[in-house]
């Protein structure tokens, strides 16, 4: 158990609907990852918060937004959905200690767009 | 720009066999590296981390993993296989920036 929580555990939507996605953060961990893994791939990064801040993000357009709150708990909203949308989302806590702290991973959410 | 290959995407071995997933990364500056397995239907789990201290790094379940700058590999192995280590393997690379860079991962098949 990492102490990280994710919800819902599993979810349905249709394409071009709009779905929010919630972490809980490990107690004490300021900065949380949101990663998208597809079917059969490794995780591929969405963006990073730190102290409610967006701290870096990766290939993936504007519709793919995020909050994270004072007590570090942390949205991934997605809007205007696509059957490729489809996959585990994971997120992941940390302290940064300069590069080499470990991310703690939550169980995911899987996403089905249909 | 960092990236990372895992050689593989199935590695099959019997209980009690040595166990050995490969993995080389690309990066222009010295790398964190990290392994994570990742059981059906769940998050991933952090197995071990190389930060520099040490080359031969021990994690948990008795893995362990060398890195080899040479080669720019950290490949994971343990002495024994046991049915409980059947799972997806990661390996991923850090650099002093946020974000984890994984590799496809590879699916280890233990035979009773």
């Amino acid at each position: 158990e990492t102490g990280v929580t994710q919800s819902p555990t599993h979810l349905i939507k249709t394409r071009g609907q709009q779905v929010t996605l919630r972490c809980s953060s490990q107690s004490g961990h300021n900065t949380v990852s949101w990663y998208q893994q597809a079917l059969g791939q490794g995780p591929q990064f969405i963006f990073q918060y730190y102290r409610e801040e967006e701290n870096g993000r990766g290939n993936f357009p504007p519709r793919f937004s995020g909050l994270q709150f004072p007590n570090y708990s942390s949205e991934l909203n997605v809007n205007a959905l696509e059957l490729d949308d489809s996959a585990l989302y994971l997120c992941a806590s940390s302290l940064p200690t300069g590069g080499q702290e470990t991310q703690y991973f939550g169980p995911g959410t899987r996403l089905l767009v249909l | 720009a960092q990236s990372v290959t895992q050689l593989g995407s199935h590695v099959s071995v019997s209980e009690g066999a040595l166990v050995l997933l490969r993995c080389n990364y690309s990066s222009s500056v010295p790398p964190y590296l990290f392994w994570y397995v990742q059981y059906p239907n769940q998050g991933l789990q952090l197995l071990l981390k190389y930060t520099s201290a040490a080359t031969l790094v021990k994690g948990i379940n008795g893995f362990e993993a060398e890195f080899k700058k040479s080669e720019t590999s950290f490949h994971l192995t343990k002495p024994s296989a046991h049915m409980s280590d059947a799972a997806e393997y990661f390996c991923a690379v850090k650099d002093s920036s946020y974000k984890l860079i994984f590799g496809s991962g590879t699916r280890l098949l233990v035979r009773p």
